[in-house]
């Protein structure tokens, strides 16, 4: 199955800034999917990344929030932009495959 | 909308016992029901998946049954050991190129 390298694995940011979270696959998928898993909570899917085109977000994620970023079909960014303390939780990204999806180790991000 | 609900508590067997976990959803026709295992500070690992015209999935020590009748799936582990201990989670989706739906997940704890 397919590996995925994401980084950085934790940080700490102050509330208004931005970061970005990457995301490299060992092998080139069509589709990349980004999720965000807050506290005692379900993961929940934020947007779909294919290469080549605009990011697809679910109800209440929008682009300047969450701006992304496909270059080619290994690698994908998710930036968390004007961060709040609400922002704090777990980002994941994920790749299907022929059966079942492959996710990251993720990214938990606190903001202060 | 689309609700998917597990056992929220813990639930905790013998070592040795079969564990069955519990997976129910609503307003949602899925192509797919899939089982994720996640350890603390990781992310989901792929454990099986079953198709709507299935009824039943095995691999290894692990079963799952979907009745899409009920709109409920089954998870089993038998002979479960204390390395089974995790928060397993149910993920439905419609095929394709969807992301996925998650529940909350069960933590599941084996007692020695």
């Amino acid at each position: 199955s397919a590996v995925i390298s994401q980084k950085p694995s934790r940080d700490i940011c102050q509330r208004g800034t931005s970061l970005t979270i990457q995301c490299q696959v060992d092998s080139q998928v069509t589709m990349m999917f980004w999720y965000r898993q807050q506290p005692g909570q379900s993961l929940t899917l934020i947007a779909t990344a294919n290469q080549g085109s605009e990011a697809t977000y679910e109800s209440g994620f929008v682009i300047d929030k969450f701006p992304i970023s496909r270059p080619n079909l290994t690698f994908s960014t998710l930036t968390v932009s004007n961060m709040s303390p609400e922002d704090s939780s777990i980002y994941l990204c994920s790749v299907a495959e022929g059966s079942g999806y492959t996710f990251g180790s993720g990214t938990r991000l606190t903001v202060v | 909308s689309q609700k998917i609900e597990q056992n929220s508590e813990a639930l905790n067997i013998q070592e040795g016992k079969t564990a069955t976990l519990t997976c129910n959803y609503t307003n949602y026709s899925p192509a797919y029901l899939q089982w994720y295992r996640q350890d603390p500070g990781r992310g989901p690992v792929f454990l099986l998946l079953i198709r709507e015209n299935e009824k039943e999935k095995r691999k290894e020590r692990l079963k799952v049954t979907f009745d899409t009748t009920l709109k409920q799936s089954l998870f089993h582990i038998t002979a479960s050991q204390p390395a089974d201990s995790a928060t397993y989670l149910c993920a439905l989706s419609g095929g394709g190129a969807d992301g996925l739906t998650f529940g909350k997940g069960t933590h599941l704890i084996i007692q020695p």
